[in-house]
């Protein structure tokens, strides 16, 4: 079992949708990061959290620390988000944080 | 202005051959790191570097060696190339692993293919 799982592994809405995407993790963590990945390859960090919600413009980011879950919510999704989004745990080794990632999650949205 | 450049962008060799991945980064940080993505796009550490010094050394073969020259570089040498290497390799830099909370920027990535 991974150290960070995400759901859906897939998921396919229409514009306009409120899209949410979950990570679980059952590491120790000092940061939760949420990637992008766009269609041609090129990984760009949206958020990183330690602890509550941070907003920046249609998305949003949360994470209960107790519970070890965060989630990527979406508002009035377009076809421009379709992408492959990837949770990612900021993991300490000796003062060292390294990054595990979930497999990630690829949205589709239709027009 | 690129702030993490990743030379060649794509890369298709035959088995046991040598090559090597360049990376650059412009953010004047101190750490970078490479990263394998496999065919399933799962992404995983191989190696990071902060000030040229060796910090993460995951359980990656040793035909694999980075190589750090200045901290604005972090080249990666692959040696005896096989089949199970064909991935995309991203390099990445961040300001300094050691902060708790240290947003990374990645490059472009690199698509290495082995036939």
């Amino acid at each position: 079992k991974n150290e960070v799982e995400q759901s859906p592994q897939n998921l396919t809405a229409q514009e306009g949708e409120f899209i949410t995407i979950n990570c679980s993790y059952s590491v120790g963590i000092s940061a939760l990061h949420w990637l992008q990945q766009h269609p041609g390859g090129g990984i760009v960090s949206l958020f990183m959290l330690s602890s509550g919600k941070k907003k920046h413009g249609r998305l949003i980011a949360t994470i209960n620390i107790q519970e070890k879950h965060s989630s990527l919510h979406i508002t009035a999704s377009h076809p421009r988000d379709s992408a492959v989004y990837i949770c990612a745990v900021g993991s300490g080794i000796q003062g060292a944080q390294k990054l595990v990632f979930g497999q990630g999650t690829r949205l589709t949205i239709n027009p | 202005d690129t702030a993490v450049s990743q030379t060649p962008k794509y890369l298709v060799t035959q088995m046991g051959n040598d090559k090597s991945i360049k990376c650059e980064q412009n953010l004047g940080h101190d750490t970078m790191y490479w990263y394998k993505q496999d065919s399933k796009k799962f992404l995983k550490i191989m190696f990071s570097y902060n000030n040229k010094e060796l910090i993460i050394n995951e359980t990656v073969p040793n035909r694999f060696s980075p190589k750090s020259p200045d901290k604005a570089h972090l080249n990666l040498h692959i040696n005896s190339l096989e089949l199970g290497d064909s991935a995309v390799y991203f390099c990445a830099s961040s300001q300094d692993i050691r902060l708790r909370t240290d947003t990374q920027y990645f490059g472009p990535g690199t698509r290495l293919t082995v036939l």
